[in-house]
C-alpha cells in the first residue's frame, strides 16, 4: 500500500497570504489528523476528520481550518499568515471509527512565512 | 486530562551503549501509548505501541518499552546503540473520545558517539 502523501513538500509565503495544504491518506483509512510542529511548541494537534466531519479540534485560532472529501483526502487552510505559522505540518491517517489504532504519518509540508 | 513528559531534551550515548529514553504520562482513561522516531526533514515513524495487551512491548530496530502503571511510565530502551539510531524520539498518548487525538511529549534528541 502507498503511504500517506502530502503536497507540496515545501512552501514559501509572505505574511497576510493564505495557504492550502493537501494530504492523501492510506487507501482504506477514513480518519485524517493534522499536526503542527515547531521548535518552540513541539508537536501540536490541529484537528481530526472522519468521514468528512471534523470530530476533534485543537487550540488553534480560526485562521486554521480544514476539510475532508468523500475519498478521505484532506486539506488544511491557513488564512492571513503570520510569521509564527512557519512550521512543519504533518498529516496522519488511521482507519478511524471507535477505539485507538495506529497513526501513519506523511513526510510533512514545510511552510515558511516571510 | 492527558499529558506526556519526556525527561531530557538531549541524550548522548556511545555506540554500543544502552539507550534509555524516559517518558511519563498522565491519563484519565486507560492509555494507548506510542513511541515515534523522526529523522531530519521526515515525518514520524512508529517504533512501538502499548495497547494494554502486554506490559513489555517490542518494536522495530531493537527498541522496546515497558509500561509501568504504578509509575505512570513508558520508558524506551535499546540494549546497544547504533549510529543510525541518532534521531529525535517522541512519546505520545492517543485517545478517542468521540474524536481521535494524539498528545506528544516535547521530544528527546538522541546523539550517538562513535
Amino acid at each position: 500500500k502507498a503511504g500517506v502523501t502530502q503536497t507540496p513538500r515545501y512552501l514559501i509565503k509572505t505574511r497576510g497570504q493564505q495557504v492550502t495544504l493537501s494530504c492523501s491518506p492510506i487507501s482504506g483509512h477514513r480518519s485524517v489528523s493534522w499536526y503542527q510542529q515547531t521548535p518552540g511548541q513541539g508537536l501540536q494537534f490541529l484537528f481530526e476528520y472522519f468521514s468528512e466531519t471534523q470530530r476533534n479540534k485543537g487550540n488553534f485560532p480560526g485562521r486554521f481550518s480544514g476539510r475532508q472529501f468523500s475519498n478521505s483526502r484532506s486539506e488544511m487552510n491557513v488564512s492571513t499568515l503570520e510569521l509564527g505559522d512557519s512550521a512543519l505540518y504533518l498529516c496522519a491517517s488511521q482507519t478511524g471509527g471507535s477505539g485507538v489504532d495506529t497513526q501513519y504519518f506523511g513526510p510533512g509540508t514545510r511552510l515558511t512565512v516571510l | 486530562a492527558q499529558s506526556v513528559t519526556q525527561l531530557g531534551s538531549h541524550v548522548s550515548v556511545s555506540e554500543g551503549a544502552l539507550v534509555l529514553l524516559r517518558c511519563n504520562y498522565s491519563s484519565s482513561v486507560p492509555p494507548y501509548l506510542f513511541w515515534y522516531v523522526q529523522y531530519p526533514n521526515q515525518g514520524l515513524q512508529l517504533l512501538l505501541k502499548y495497547t494494554s495487551a502486554a506490559t513489555l512491548v517490542k518494536g522495530i530496530n531493537g527498541f522496546e518499552a515497558e509500561f509501568k502503571k504504578s509509575e505512570t511510565s513508558f520508558h524506551l530502551t535499546k540494549p546497544s546503540a547504533h549510529m543510525s539510531d541518532a534521531a529525535e524520539y517522541f512519546c505520545a498518548v492517543s485517545l478517542n473520545t468521540g474524536g481521535f487525538k494524539t498528545i506528544f511529549g516535547a521530544g528527546t534528541r538522541l546523539f550517538v558517539k562513535a
